[in-house]
């Protein structure tokens, strides 16, 4: 069962521009939620969290947006840089786990 | 501080070995993960340890164990592998006893044959 679901498999964003990320989630107890960047073959990285008490965070040029009501995540990015070009994956934790969504792969343009 | 850590970072087993793949968190952190990484079904959470506790198992077969130390480290292991166990498996350590942000390592790439 796909608790986390990010429905956009890829974006494409001109370097300079705002890229939107978006998350839904079906599980109303999930109490953090998180965004990783990952590149092929290693680790996902931390970029930014956003507790389920708030409804944003921002942290440099990343923002998470946080709709409890809707149950929807977003994450900013600006401005976007050819620097990331990776994939993105949602997560949310509850009960000691991290539920993935299946990713967005961005690329920057030029 | 130096980041988590795992071992090996390659691995190729034929079909009915086992295998361990080792983790060693971030100095502190006392919550270990295990994910495991495949195509088709992408990051799919395996157990979860804290202070040599499992607190939480995914929906893996019983093939599929793991152990933490008391200084933290842990040990996932596989049994009589299958071709669809190759997969990258990942470890995450997280400083907080209660979830939250989890830091993870490069990865074990295992191919079995």
């Amino acid at each position: 069962d796909q608790q986390v679901k990010q429905n956009s498999p890829s974006l494409s964003v001109q370097e300079g521009r705002i890229s939107i990320l978006n998350c839904d989630y079906t599980n109303s107890m999930f109490d953090y939620f998180l965004w990783y960047k990952k590149y092929p073959a290693e680790g996902p990285t931390f970029l930014i969290s956003i507790s389920s008490i708030k409804d944003k965070n921002e942290d440099g040029r990343f923002t998470v947006f946080l709709n409890k009501s809707a149950k929807h995540l977003s994450l900013h990015i600006v401005p976007s840089q050819p620097g990331d070009s990776a994939v993105y994956f949602c997560a949310a934790t509850y009960d000691y786990k991290l539920s993935f969504g299946a990713g967005t792969t961005v690329t920057v343009r030029a | 501080k130096a980041g988590v850590t795992q071992t090996p970072r390659y691995l190729i087993k034929t079909r009915g070995q086992q295998v361990t793949l080792s983790c060693s968190p971030i100095s502190g952190h006392r919550s270990v993960s295990w994910y495991q990484q495949t195509p088709g079904q992408g990051l799919q959470f395996l157990f979860e340890y804290f202070s040599e506790t499992q607190r939480n198992k995914g929906n893996f077969p019983g093939r599929f164990s793991g152990r933490q130390f008391s200084n933290s480290r842990s040990e996932m292991n596989v049994s009589t592998l299958e071709l669809g166990d190759s997969a990258l498996y990942l470890c995450a350590s997280s400083p907080r006893d209660s979830g939250g942000t989890q830091y993870f390592g490069p990865g074990t790439r295992l191919t079995v044959l």
